[in-house]
């Protein structure tokens, strides 16, 4: 079954202390994974995508196929990064490109 | 740069009764999806439409049914609402080589 969980509904920090969001997903095969964000009153918006391997607003995601996880990284939070954050799944074989997100992780970044 | 336009963005309706969603692509999108997200729940895909025809469909209730149209956009037609149905209703649209982007949703409540 195709799944991905996101362990924990609220996550907060200090501004400039680091930043980890954890994925984990279930997938029998290769999947692309992403990381949406919600910011307060504002649609979901893609941050990161695995293959791009970019680093967005600061933030990183490394795809560990071995321990199935997509974990989105940030060294120094910021106040502006409080939000809701969406990791996703498309699987390989879906060539419709549906999504399968997480529960969501509430970021509140502390002045 | 245009955005997924959905409408209305608010919506009440009474048990029983119909509603329909409206969804706007981006310019030169061909595939919509409509994801339903509940109360503290993650998005849940519905169904999605390429060129105009249906291409995937998740767990969408036999009272639901859409269509995209010769223009593109998309309409999500709900029968026989139930409370159950109170949720965001968000569309995205893809292009060739970009991935998905999300409308503001719609938020249904049904009395």
């Amino acid at each position: 079954a195709q799944r991905v969980t996101q362990p924990e509904k609220l996550l907060s920090v200090f501004k400039g202390a680091p930043v980890e969001l954890k994925c984990n997903y279930s997938y029998s095969g290769s999947p692309e994974l992403f990381w949406y964000v919600q910011y307060s009153r504002q649609r979901l918006q893609l941050l990161l995508r695995h293959i791009s391997r970019e680093s967005i607003k600061g933030f990183t995601a490394d795809l560990n196929k071995g321990e199935t996880s997509f974990h989105l990284k940030k060294p120094f939070a910021q106040e502006e990064d409080s939000a809701m954050y969406y990791c996703a799944l498309r699987g390989s074989r879906s060539n419709t490109g549906k999504l399968i997100f997480g529960q969501g992780t509430t970021l509140q970044v502390k002045p | 740069a245009a955005g997924v336009i959905q409408s209305p963005r608010h919506l009440i309706k009474e048990k029983r009764e119909t509603a329909t969603l409206k969804c706007y692509p981006i310019p030169r999108h061909d595939t919509v999806y409509w994801y339903q997200q509940g109360p503290g729940q993650d998005p849940q895909f519905l169904i999605s439409f390429y060129e105009k025809m249906q291409s995937d469909k998740g767990s969408i209730p036999d009272r639901f049914s859409a269509q995209q149209f010769s223009d593109y956009h998309s309409e999500l037609n709900m029968s026989s609402l139930e409370l159950g149905d109170s949720a965001l209703y968000f569309c995205a649209s893809k292009g060739v080589q970009v991935e998905q982007f999300f409308g503001p949703g719609t938020r249904l409540t049904v009395l």
